[in-house]
């Protein structure tokens, strides 16, 4: 099994300030045949279901802010927000797609300083 | 817009069998894989396992054979059985519509999730 291994646990930003979230996998997510790596970024507000914002570790989804982006390759990857806003506190996943089972990491919980 | 909600009891018995449903709507379920991730209170996400219409199934093996995942193309709508449950199965159980790359993929959109609780 990949596992996913994020860090921080937590982290308190002040609004308008940057949010950095790590995700390193345990093997490589990148598939080599087509250059892509096979992780996706979920956000999670409370009594919420998880959202999808980003795939291929650093493709937008559609609608998310652009202030959301998605960094990394192979082993370790990054999700910013540039600056924060009030909803965005969340817990943050990371997922990888590169083999079953599919795997997430243990979630970042953003919350205001 | 698709959209998915689960249904099925909320509190199982420690060794019965935990059913749950998902109705999709405005989506056909033949269209694409679907899939079933659980979280236990404060905790992260476990998937479960995903299936096509045509058959196709892929489990997690942490959950050892006791899960199967069907579809019922004339309802819309997809099936979780999770037998013999212990209190650790306790968890919201979310559906979710699968972006299938390769053997696996990313989850959107996502149901609400329905909490269920295994207790005596």
């Amino acid at each position: 099994d990949i596992v996913m291994t994020q860090s921080p646990d937590s982290l308190a930003v002040s609004l308008g300030e940057r949010a950095t979230i790590n995700c390193k996998s345990s093997q490589s997510v990148l598939y080599s045949s087509n250059n892509k790596n096979y992780l996706a970024w979920y956000q999670q507000k409370p009594g919420q279901p998880p959202k999808l914002l980003i795939s291929w570790a650093s493709t937008r989804e559609s609608g998310v802010p652009d202030r959301f982006s998605g960094s990394g390759s192979g082993t370790d990857f990054t999700l910013t927000i540039s600056s924060l806003q009030a909803e965005d506190v969340a817990v943050y996943y990371c997922q990888q797609y590169y083999s079953t089972p599919l795997t997430f990491g243990g979630g970042t919980k953003v919350e205001l300083k | 817009q698709v959209q998915l909600q689960e249904s099925g009891p909320g509190l199982v018995k420690p060794s019965e069998t935990l059913s749950l449903t998902c109705t999709v709507s405005g989506d056909s379920i033949r269209s694409h894989f679907w899939t079933w991730i659980r979280q236990p209170p404060g905790k992260g996400l476990e998937w479960i396992g995903h299936m096509h219409h045509s058959g196709s199934t892929n489990y997690n093996p942490s959950l050892r054979g006791r899960v199967t995942i069907s579809v019922d193309t004339s309802k819309n709508q997809f099936s979780l059985k999770l037998t013999s449950v212990t209190a650790a199965d306790t968890a919201v159980y979310y559906c979710a519509r699968l972006a299938a790359v390769a053997e696996g993929g990313w989850f959107d959109p996502w149901g609400q999730g329905t909490l269920v609780t295994v207790s005596s």
